[in-house]
């Protein structure tokens, strides 16, 4: 069955460093992957869509990767804030979206 | 901005009662999606609406029914509230249209009910 994997550890990063997170899938080829963020009882909020034919999209601080041969995609976030942190989600899907659990990120001033 | 808007950030209810989860959005959006989320489980659909009238169900149905009268609106039904419905509840709505849910474009969130069924 389809399976999305992120880091199920928070990720503490020091503030100003670069903080990166991980989404691997199994037994998929995603036409689209997107990230989003969501803070303690809110819900998610759409940051970056990136397609199977690209390879980076920036936005910002943010930058995404989609690795398909490793199935894998990367979130970075450069110049990291105590305000970048929140739970961030990877979904992805072709035909119907599936979101992953989540990785806590902790920016430690 | 898209704003979609859940009636309840918080409800509590007794086993047996007839819930219901309201759902609006302002974007004129096709696709509307419930979900439930629980610590460990993550994001799970429950069912989706392409179109007025129209849904399909989602990954976990069981339990739930959903109600698309207009556009902007759609709402979560539990015909009969379990314990095992305490969750998080959020609604979603996007752009293009599919029968599918459709994944090339972003999904606007409200920002949640949380149901307690004691």
């Amino acid at each position: 069955s389809q399976k999305i994997e992120q880091n199920s550890e928070a990720l503490n990063i020091q503030e100003g460093k670069t903080a990166t997170l991980t989404c691997n899938y199994t037994n998929y080829s995603p036409a689209y992957l997107q990230w989003y963020r969501q803070d303690p009882g809110r819900g998610p909020v759409f940051l970056l869509l990136i397609r199977e034919n690209e390879k980076e999209k920036r936005k910002e601080r943010l930058k995404v990767t989609f690795d398909t041969t490793l199935k894998q995609s990367l979130f970075h976030i450069t110049a990291s804030q105590p305000a970048d942190s929140a739970t961030y989600l990877c979904a992805l899907g072709d035909d119907k979206i599936i979101f992953g659990k989540g990785t806590r990120l902790h920016i430690l001033p | 901005d898209v704003k979609v808007t859940q009636s309840s950030r918080y409800l509590v209810k007794r086993t047996g009662e007839k819930v219901f989860l309201e759902c609006v959005q302002d974007m004129d959006h096709e696709n509307m999606f419930w979900y439930r989320q629980d610590p460990g489980l993550g994001l799970r659909l429950i069912y989706f609406s392409y179109d007025v009238k129209m849904k399909e169900k989602g990954d976990i149905p069981e339990g739930y029914s959903v109600s698309r009268e207009k556009k902007e609106r759609f709402s979560l039904i539990l015909e009969s509230a379990s314990t095992n419905q305490t969750s998080m509840y959020l609604c979603a709505s996007s752009l293009i249209p599919g029968q599918g849910g459709g994944s090339n474009q972003p999904q606007h969130f409200g920002d949640g009910t949380r149901l307690s069924i004691l």
